[in-house]
């Protein structure tokens, strides 16, 4: 079945770096587009950054843009996020995401992987 | 982008109808997508484009359109319904996603 499954989270200290995974089966990766979202303890989403399904273009929210990196391997079914001089404020549930053809709508979802940016 | 404004909460008696809004300026322009999101699940499509409703989604869930303001509708919401739900738009002149502020659904 179609299936997304984000790795790499954990506790980091402030400045430091982190790389998310985000493993896709079940569908042929390489024709989406995929997202990054986010949520922080107790609050909405966020849409963190986009890759179109050819890495041909990326595109970021402003508070990440020079820090964050959004990547992906269409070898091997895989979206990362490079996060580096991680702030308190990037503390959040990470969410993979596929954007449906057409632009409808972001229509699969991983579970998750929570980064706490903690001192 | 602009941003988009939802009730923090609404509730509905269980067989009820209940309307889920979002306003914003760019909605004028582009469609809303709608996301459920259980507590401690990941976020599920329900509406996409405005009113289209993915395989696996119940007809109970619909969407709709004016002016500024998009609608999620539950038409006899059932307690599993019971979740928040989020508005998002995709603003296709930047490439930027915006999501809107939350509804949480509570089924009486």
């Amino acid at each position: 079945q179609v299936r997304l499954v984000e790795s790499g989270g954990g506790v980091v200290q402030p400045g430091r770096s982190l790389r998310l995974s985000c493993a896709a089966s079940g569908f042929t990766f390489s024709n989406y587009g995929m997202h990054w979202v986010r949520q922080a303890p107790g609050k909405g989403l966020e849409w963190v950054a986009l890759m179109w399904y050819d890495a041909s273009n990326n595109f970021y929210t402003d508070s990440v843009r020079g820090r964050f990196t959004i990547s992906r391997d269409n070898s091997k079914n895989t979206l990362y996020l490079h996060m580096r001089s991680l702030r308190a404020e990037d503390t959040a549930v990470y969410y993979c995401a596929r954007e449906g053809h057409s632009n409808n709508g972001m229509d699969v979802w991983g579970q998750g992987t929570t980064v706490t940016v903690s001192s | 982008s602009s941003e988009l404004t939802q009730d923090p909460a609404v509730s509905v008696a269980l067989g009820q109808t209940v309307r889920i809004t979002c306003q914003g300026d760019s909605l004028r322009t582009f469609y809303a997508n709608w996301y459920q999101q259980k507590p401690g699940q990941a976020p599920v499509l329900v509406i996409f484009r405005k009113n289209n409703r993915p395989s696996g989604i119940p007809d109970r869930f619909s969407g709709s359109s004016s002016g500024n303001t998009a609608s999620l509708t539950i038409t006899g919401a059932q307690a599993e319904d019971e979740a928040d739900y989020y508005c998002n738009y995709r603003d296709s002149s930047v490439n930027h996603y915006v999501f809107g502020s939350g509804t949480r659904v509570t089924v009486l």
